[in-house]
């Protein structure tokens, strides 16, 4: 069954600090993941996509990780802002049939000043 | 970048009200758009996936009477909720792709409550 997991599931720290999200998958076969961030009250917003062959993608203070052969991901948040303060959710996509999305459980990150 | 419209962003209604919502693509054809639907703090929930000029494809146990979806147009879709109670109020998303192997884009969600 195409599964998509995140961890932790809530997570507070200190503005300025550093955090590192986890995603775990069984989805096959693989066609790219990606990172989304979802702020309270509104659609997702994309952060990155990686496709079985790349290993690390940055998008500013964020840095995405993907390990093909042990089926994990992470996503790096440099120097944390409060604007940092939302739900990002780990989305993959299968490369079958519609290509439809498979998300993960998200993580809700609180930064604090 | 790739705009998807949704409205309204918010709707309050009596039980028993039919609302529509929309979603557009504003500057793309969107040859497929889906609809998801979400409970405070769990994520996006698949609904339907609809084609444009083809009947929505409706995920199980989701009521394709209760929740109808047409897609008349390569630009927009209508997901209208038919009588709606209050079991039905939830934050209801949907997204635009231009092919199959292309990215979905979100529209910013419509909060649906009903009294």
């Amino acid at each position: 069954k195409n599964q998509v997991e995140q961890s932790p599931q809530s997570l507070i720290i200190l503005e300025g600090k550093n955090c590192t999200l986890q995603c775990n998958y069984t989805v096959s076969p693989f066609s790219n993941l990606r990172w989304y961030k979802q702020d309270t009250g509104r659609g997702p917003v994309s952060l990155t996509i990686m496709t079985f062959s790349e290993n690390t993608k940055s998008n500013g203070r964020y840095t995405a990780t993907l390990d093909a052969d042990t089926k994990q991901s992470s996503l790096h948040i440099t120097a944390s802002q409060l604007s940092d303060s939302a739900s990002y959710i780990c989305v993959v996509s299968a490369a079958s049939g519609t290509y439809k999305y498979i998300f993960g459980t998200g993580t809700r990150l609180k930064v604090l000043a | 970048g790739a705009v998807v419209s949704q409205h309204p962003s918010w709707v309050i209604c009596k039980s028993g009200t039919s609302v529509k919502i929309e979603c557009r693509s504003l500057d793309f054809q969107a040859t497929t758009m889906f609809w998801y639907r979400q409970f405070p703090k769990q994520s996006l929930m698949l609904m339907a996936t609809s084609n444009e000029g083809s009947k929505a494809t409706y995920e199980q146990g989701v009521e394709k009477d209760k929740f109808l979806i047409n897609h008349a147009s390569l630009t927009l879709s209508t997901l209208t909720v038919t009588s709606a109670h209050p079991e039905d109020s939830s934050f209801y998303i949907c997204s635009a792709r231009y092919y199959s192997n292309q990215p979905q884009h979100f529209g910013d969600g419509t909060r649906l409550s009903i009294l």
